[in-house]
């Protein structure tokens, strides 16, 4: 069955320090995007950054980069120099049958992270 | 620029009282999604369309019904609601088959609380 596990439900960094968000998965599909999503305290859904399971190399987007290490079916995620709005929730997501007919997106539970400043 | 657009954004029902979730998107998506997020448990796919026409259970399926015969709207109802339905719902809206760069564009969600 796919899943998505985040094993850190909370965590708190130093204003300006890096930071990595760990997520796991399972899928027996060779096909399946990977995502990350923020929720601030306001609630809305924002999207961050997105990998492919065929691409080779590691997106990043800005602050955010995406370690994928397929062999571990780990897709974490890193950002540089965090600043104090980055304190949020943070969705680690999955898209299973990946541009398919079935298409859909599975959630982990989720990190509140907390920059300290 | 509207993308998709969640009514009402509050709510709250006594048991028993029903009620319809309305998600609305205007960049022709045709894929459309119905989650719940509550408190240590990420969001839950409830229902999902693949199209007009169409629709398909997720994960937490009970207790909702859902329909899709505009390509651009997805209702979610709730017949009969209970307070384990408190919750807040996420609609999300995708048009697959391409690589998703952009990601899912989700709504800003309706918090539903059931008294």
């Amino acid at each position: 069955a796919q899943k998505i596990t985040q094993t850190q439900p909370g965590m708190f960094v130093q204003e300006k320090e890096a930071v990595t968000l760990d997520c796991t998965y399972d899928t027996s599909d060779p096909s399946y995007g990977l995502f990350w999503y923020k929720q601030p305290s306001s609630g809305e859904m924002i999207f961050l950054i997105y990998q492919g399971s065929y691409d080779q190399q590691n997106a990043t987007e800005g602050r955010y980069s995406l370690n994928f290490q397929k062999a571990r079916k780990s897709a974490n995620l890193v950002i540089s120099a965090s600043q104090l709005g980055d304190s949020a929730m943070y969705f680690c997501a999955m898209s299973v049958a990946f541009m398919n007919r079935d298409d859909k997106i599975i959630f982990g539970k989720g990190t509140r992270l907390h920059i300290l400043p | 620029n509207a993308g998709v657009t969640q009514t009402p954004k509050f709510r709250v029902l006594k048991t028993g009282q029903s009620m319809t979730l309305l998600c609305a998107q205007d960049m022709n998506h045709e894929y459309m999604y119905w989650y719940r997020q509550d408190p240590g448990m990420g969001l839950r796919l409830i229902h999902y369309s693949v199209g007009e026409g169409t629709t398909a259970k997720g994960e937490v399926p009970d207790g909702y019904n859902v329909s899709r015969l505009k390509k651009q709207n997805f209702l979610l109802g709730l017949e009969s609601a209970a307070p384990s339905q408190t919750s807040v719902y996420f609609c999300a809206s995708a048009q697959t088959g391409q690589r998703p760069n952009y990601g899912y564009t989700f709504g800003s969600g309706t918090r539903l609380t059931v008294v």
